[in-house]
């Protein structure tokens, strides 16, 4: 069974710091693209980076250029986000989620972390 | 305007079919687009893809045979016939495009299906 649990999330203060973590199980991890995408609250879902199996390349939403950074290790079977210099409008779930080998779909997500930028 | 647009909202009765509409931005025709349905507190799951004409994936895994959709033009559609309860729920429109020398995914922003 694939799984893909998220950890990391919790208050943080703006201008803060977060690392987020996905563990990835029940499939061949390395073999597989990965995408963090994330959910304001009461919002729509807003795509912010993606990972490919060899790590390259690497995309992101403007939002988050230059502040957030995606990287995986595949013998932890593990996908990251460092998120920096957060604003309260990156207050949201953030998933993770697999994408679809030979086609850009999202078959399988992560039930989330929350990140709650607030003082 | 945005890539892709849905209503905030729709409705059916229980039993009945309902059509949900995602709208590709003007000159974007060929675009396909992947629906997701996120239920009350869970977390979103594929459901199909489609193109301007038709399915291009199957469905999504444990997605009955009650969903099905269609492309015409600018639209994408998903059709939910029989609907049950379980059924309710926010229903997510997605495509990937190209962006400079990247790509990004686009999400439409939603729409919030109420079983009556």
């Amino acid at each position: 069974e694939v799984q893909l649990v998220e950890s990391g999330g919790g208050l943080v203060q703006p201008g803060g710091s977060l690392r987020l973590s996905c563990a990835a199980s029940g499939f061949t991890f390395s073999a597989y693209t990965m995408n963090w995408v994330r959910q304001a609250p009461g919002k729509g879902l807003e795509w912010i980076s993606y990972i490919t199996s060899s790590s390259s390349p690497i995309y992101y939403a403007d939002s988050v250029k230059g502040r957030f950074t995606i990287s995986r290790d595949n013998a932890r079977n593990s996908l990251y986000l460092q998120v920096n210099s957060l604003r309260a409008e990156d207050t949201a779930i953030y998933y993770c989620a697999r994408q679809m080998v030979g086609a850009t779909i999202f078959d399988y997500w992560g039930q989330g972390t929350l990140v709650t930028v607030s003082s | 305007q945005p890539l892709l647009t849905q209503p905030p909202s729709a409705s059916a009765s229980l039993g009945a079919s309902v059509t949900l509409t995602c709208t590709l931005r003007s000159g974007y025709s060929r675009y396909t687009v992947d629906w997701y349905q996120q239920k009350p507190g869970k977390s979103p799951r594929f459901v199909m893809r489609v193109d301007a004409r038709d399915v291009v994936t199957p469905k999504g895994d444990g997605i009955p045979d009650r969903f099905s959709v269609l492309g015409s033009g600018l639209n994408r559609y998903l059709t939910i016939k029989n609907i049950q309860e379980e059924d309710e729920g926010d229903y997510h429109c997605g495509a990937d495009h190209a962006s400079g020398s990247s790509v990004v995914w686009v999400f439409g922003g939603g729409t919030k299906l109420t079983v009556l």
